[in-house]
């Protein structure tokens, strides 16, 4: 069974506009939430990471919510480039040892379109 | 410099026939991992190591095996590859003392 749900399974934006990306989870224990970054045919970089039971991040144009009650992510781009374009994928950590393990989303496709 | 090198890049492998693929990571992390990705899902492990010479089954392990020669070096060993097994597999490592994650940038397999 899915833990981590993504939605939308894909988006297309025009440069300059704004876009939100949806995460849901049933992951138990739910210590971290962490958005990642995937360019075609890239490895996955982190965007950041949301901790705590309410938690907001900002890093540039990213902008994370969290809210572990409703498990519940949500990851914001504002003024959208073309670099954008990437699959962005949502992973929930059920430990903060290296015990844990991540479970992750099968990612939200972002096109941007000039 | 990547702190976690995959190779292959990419590869063709025939049915049954025995692939490795191997991970370098310079970040001094005694945790490794080996995940695939198959289109439309989330990445599934299937096997990690905490520390040298020894590995541990992930949550998809079967038809796979790993390799933990030395911190830096970990292995995954397919060694009778299947239609299956063709996805996008990434390594990572992860510092014991917090939750980042290095990924690699990933091995292409397709079999054939």
């Amino acid at each position: 069974k899915t833990q981590v749900e993504q939605s939308p399974q894909s988006l297309v934006v025009r440069q300059g506009e704004n876009c939100v990306l949806q995460c849901n989870y049933s992951v138990t224990p739910d210590n971290h939430l962490r958005w990642f970054k995937q360019d075609t045919g890239k490895g996955l970089v982190s965007l950041t990471v949301l901790v705590d039971q309410k938690d907001k991040t900002s890093n540039g144009r990213y902008s994370a919510t969290l809210d572990k009650d409703a498990k519940h992510s949500t990851l914001h781009i504002t003024a959208t480039l073309l670099d954008d374009t990437a699959t962005y994928i949502c992973v929930v950590g059920d430990r903060g040892s290296a015990l844990g393990r991540l479970h992750f989303g099968a990612g939200t496709q972002l096109i941007v379109i000039p | 410099e990547a702190a976690v090198t995959q190779s292959p890049r990419s590869k063709v492998a025939v049915t049954g026939g025995k692939v490795t693929l191997s991970c370098h990571q310079t970040n001094n992390h005694d945790y490794m991992y080996w995940y695939r990705q198959d289109t439309g899902h989330g990445l599934r492990l299937i096997h990690y190591s905490y520390v040298a010479d020894s590995t541990e089954k992930g949550d998809i392990p079967d038809g796979y095996k790993a390799s933990r020669p030395s911190q830096e070096n970990f292995s995954l060993i397919l060694e009778l590859a299947s239609l299956s097994q063709t996805a996008v597999y990434f390594c990572a490592s992860r510092d014991a003392a917090n939750s980042d994650y290095t990924f690699g940038s990933g091995t292409r397999l397709l079999v054939i």
